[in-house]
């Protein structure tokens, strides 16, 4: 079952938006709307940001937003701080993985 | 509040087992599938296998099919993975996870450092 593919890195300034891609494909982000964003600061616990391709659980900042086009999810992080800088994944359903997820290779976001 | 915790951080040498649990707090402990996340150091997150507690079913990542097993035990509300004969490549750390509504893991254990070295 391969990985959902993601930049390695991303950067970007304070105030900056930065978008972070994830390419499935069509038996899985093409596939669901259950697209799912994970931050993960150094040395410390994953944390879902993003569910359902675009809703954020409570808690989480409206700086982030999650949309899908085709195959491809995207996570948006608008007004970039440094408290963004941090790894980040996205997982979807999948119908080819018997475990029914599939997660991506992570992107880490580095704050200029 | 739902919560995981994890057992604490384990020091073996390759060859030797070990069991590591997640124990769940709150309700509903057996209406949501847990899963076990692997992350080997300087990596990113591996999805292991995960279990139904309400009735044991229990699936496994292709790769690592055989080198680990995971069980449930309902009356304590735990979830465990378990290795037979452990490797050094199996230094990493693990974290336990809820899958909640929404496909989405929402709820996740502090993680268990696991160093296998001799």
């Amino acid at each position: 079952q391969s990985a959902l593919t993601q930049p390695a890195s991303v950067s970007g300034t304070p105030g900056q938006s930065i978008t972070i891609s994830c390419v499935g494909t069509s038996t899985d982000i093409g596939a669901f709307n259950f697209v799912s964003w994970y931050q993960q600061h150094p040395g410390r616990v994953p944390k879902a940001i993003i569910y359902e391709v675009k809703n954020r659980p409570s808690g989480i900042s409206d700086r982030f937003s999650g949309s899908k086009s085709g195959n491809t999810a995207s996570l948006t992080i608008s007004g970039l701080q440094a408290e963004d800088e941090a790894d980040y994944y996205c997982t979807s359903m999948s119908t080819t993985s018997n475990l029914d997820y599939v997660f991506g290779t992570g992107t880490k976001v580095t704050v200029l | 509040e739902v919560q995981l915790v994890q057992s604490g951080a384990e020091v073996r040498q390759p060859g030797e087992s070990l069991k590591i649990s997640c124990e769940f707090s709150g309700r509903t402990f057996t209406s949501y599938w847990i899963a076990w996340v692997r992350q080997m150091p300087g990596k990113g997150l591996e999805l292991m296998g995960t279990i139904y507690p309400g009735n044991s079913d229990t699936r496994y990542s292709p790769s690592l099919r055989g080198q680990v097993t995971i069980a449930v035990d309902k009356s304590t509300a735990s979830v465990y993975l378990q290795w037979n004969s452990l490797k050094a490549s199996d230094t990493a750390m693990y974290f336990c996870a809820r899958r909640g509504d929404g496909w989405v893991f929402d709820v996740w254990g502090q993680g268990t450092l696991v160093t296998v070295s001799s």
